[in-house]
């Protein structure tokens, strides 16, 4: 079946380093829609960033990804991690084509900026 | 103003009792949702609605039963309350064909007891 897999439990660096939560997918859908969820605590989530387009960059709020098929990865990285980054991130899945209604997450990847 | 309402905020109830979770979505959204969120189990999809017809159900027990009276309105009853239920409830939506891209509610907490 489709599913998602994340960088698992709990990512602890320090502020100013980069970020980088990996994300892959497993799917039958031929046209793959993939989204970055953040969940900050005690909030609900919220979409930080969504592509469809193979090889193509998409950035947020200074975060980006690149979906790429061949390997099936959309990788959530940002430059320089910042204190306000410390939330539970998701990444999932979807089809553009199919009348599917379903959104199929990962498990969620804690990350923890420390000063 | 809230474009997502779930009420209550927060639940208590006892094992065995019944109650209702209400969710109101004033984005102009065909497409409404259920989530549930506990420490064992991230974010669980349960149901997924488009102009008030279930579209996918991927919650086991019949104990859930997600009520639509209205097009803006997905409500969630839960029978035979156990322990297990405890967690935070997410309503949430989208736009009719753009089911990925989801509008989550502020939540209610639900705690069995």
């Amino acid at each position: 079946g489709d599913s998602v897999t994340q960088t698992e439990g709990l990512v602890t660096l320090t502020e100013g380093l980069p970020v980088m939560l990996n994300c892959t997918y497993q799917t039958i859908y031929s046209n793959p829609f993939l989204f970055w969820y953040v969940q900050h605590l005690n909030e609900s989530p919220r979409l930080l960033l969504k592509s469809f387009t193979d090889n193509k960059r998409t950035e947020h709020q200074g975060f980006h990804a690149t979906l790429h098929k061949s390997s099936s990865s959309f990788h959530l990285q940002k430059s320089s991690a910042q204190l306000s980054d410390s939330a539970l991130y998701y990444c999932a899945l979807s089809d553009r084509d199919t009348n599917a209604y379903k959104v199929i997450f990962g498990k969620g990847t804690h990350l923890h900026v420390l000063p | 103003d809230p474009k997502i309402i779930q009420k209550p905020k927060y639940l208590v109830a006892v094992t065995g009792s019944e109650k209702i979770l209400i969710c109101e979505q004033y984005l102009g959204h065909n497409a409404m949702y259920w989530y549930r969120q506990s420490a064992k189990k991230p974010l669980e999809f349960m149901f997924s609605y488009s102009y008030q017809k279930l579209m996918d159900n991927q919650t086991a027990s019949s104990r859930f039963q997600p009520q639509s009276s209205k097009k803006n309105h997905l409500d969630l009853q839960i029978t035979a309350l156990k322990p297990d239920d405890s967690a935070t409830y997410f309503c949430a939506s989208s736009q009719d064909k753009d089911w990925g891209e989801q509008y989550f509610g502020p939540g209610t907490r639900l705690t069995v007891l």
